[in-house]
Formats: structure tokens, C-alpha cells, sequence
């Protein structure tokens, strides 16, 4: 069976400091990869997505970036995080053009 | 671009019949999802619609209209459990295979 996995699951991170969030899928081959973003109040926000190895869209600008080295590996990064940054970021995963996405367990991140 | 409608909050009592509203503008229609969140967790999928009409899955049913941009989730025998938020989704092609959500309907049950 597939299964997601990201991490870390929680960071408290200052102003202006660097950030990782790292995804993987296993049991499945050449799935379509997400980041989507949920603030207080505000949804789920669609951030990047991608359909293969080093092909990623951007939603929404901002200082954040993605990269996805591996088939089943996603990466979201930032060089220096703004405090409206903060938010729980969850990373999903589908399979095809119509199959339901499935989420990982989520990364909340707080920055002060 | 996508807009999706939603109640922001919605109250029930337990063994009671809840329905939640999704209304929704886009172009290129490819499918209506709609996900649980409870409340520090991440969403789960609970249905799929493509097609007019009702689909049906146990306590829980989902039903579309795409000539009015309109779809319901259908919640019944209501149990505490239910108590989360209810996020409705669109899929679009020009947004490839990606879901753009709403802000979510969260629904409080009680005893």
C-alpha cells in the first residue's frame, strides 16, 4: 500500500532563518506531488505541484521554493522565512488525471 | 481563476441529518471532492463527484450539479465524531491535476 510521509512535524523557526520540509511517497511510482499551505482562517492554499522529476508550478508567489529531486520526494525550502509564513503545511500526493489526493501528516511551523 | 462558497460554520445535533453547501465558479470543470479536517490533523478524502447526481457512501453522500455550479455533502445519523471541518475542492484542467479548496464549513455536533 502507498503511504506519505513528511517531517519534521513541528519547528519554531526566527525571522530571516532558512527552511526544509522534506515529503516522500512509498509504493507508488511517478505520482503527482503537492504542497498546499493552511492559515488560520484562510483554507488550504495551494502552493506548488508537480507531475515529475524536476518539473514543478508555482501557484502563488512568494519567498518559498520547491524542488523535487527524486521521483518520490518533494521538497519545500525557504532562505529566509517571513513571520506570514507561519502555518501548517501539508504535503499530498495523487495518482493520474482524476485520482483523489492524499495527505501527509503535516508540518506545523511557527515563525517568531 | 476558481471560487469556491462555503458556510464558514454549521451546528447539529447527534442522530441528526446535517447537509453542507459547496457552490463554485470555474472554468474547465474536472471533478468536486470533498475532505474531513479534524481540527490539528490532515484532511481525508470522503467523496468524489464528476458526474450530475448523487453518490452515495454509507452515512455520507455528495451530490453535483455542474449546469449550477453546486454540490451538498450529506451527513447523516450524526455522531459526535462528525464534529470537524468539511472541505470542498475543485478540480480544473488548467490547474492540471492540483485541488483548489475552499475555506472549509466547520461543523460542531452535540448531544
Amino acid at each position: 500500500s502507498q503511504t506519505i510521509h513528511q517531517w519534521p512535524a513541528t519547528l519554531v523557526q526566527p525571522v530571516g532563518s532558512p527552511l526544509s520540509l522534506e515529503c516522500t511517497v512509498e509504493g507508488t511510482s511517478n505520482p503527482n506531488l503537492y504542497w498546499y499551505r493552511q492559515a488560520a482562517g484562510r483554507g488550504l492554499q495551494l502552493l506548488f505541484y508537480s507531475v515529475g522529476i524536476g518539473q514543478i508550478s508555482s501557484e502563488v508567489p512568494q519567498n518559498l521554493s520547491a524542488s523535487r529531486p527524486q521521483d518520490r520526494q518533494f521538497i519545500l525550502s525557504s532562505k529566509k522565512l517571513l513571520l506570514s509564513d507561519s502555518g501548517f503545511y501539508l504535503c499530498a500526493w495523487s495518482q493520474g488525471n482524476t485520482g483523489e489526493l492524499f495527505f501527509g501528516e503535516g508540518s506545523r511551523l511557527t515563525v517568531l | 481563476g476558481q471560487n469556491i462558497d462555503q458556510p464558514t460554520e454549521m451546528t447539529a445535533t447527534e442522530g441528526a441529518i446535517v447537509q453542507i453547501n459547496c457552490t463554485y465558479q470555474t472554468s474547465g470543470f474536472n471533478g468536486l471532492f470533498w475532505y474531513q479536517q479534524h481540527a490539528g490533523e490532515a484532511p481525508t478524502f470522503l467523496s468524489y463527484n464528476v458526474l450530475d447526481g448523487l453518490e452515495e457512501k454509507g452515512r455520507f453522500s455528495s451530490f453535483l450539479s455542474r449546469s449550477k455550479g453546486y454540490s451538498y455533502l450529506l451527513l447523516k445519523e450524526l455522531q459526535m465524531k462528525d464534529s470537524a471541518s468539511y472541505l470542498c475542492a475543485v478540480r480544473a484542467w488548467q490547474a492540471g491535476t492540483a485541488l483548489i479548496f475552499g475555506k472549509g464549513t466547520t461543523l460542531s455536533v452535540s448531544s
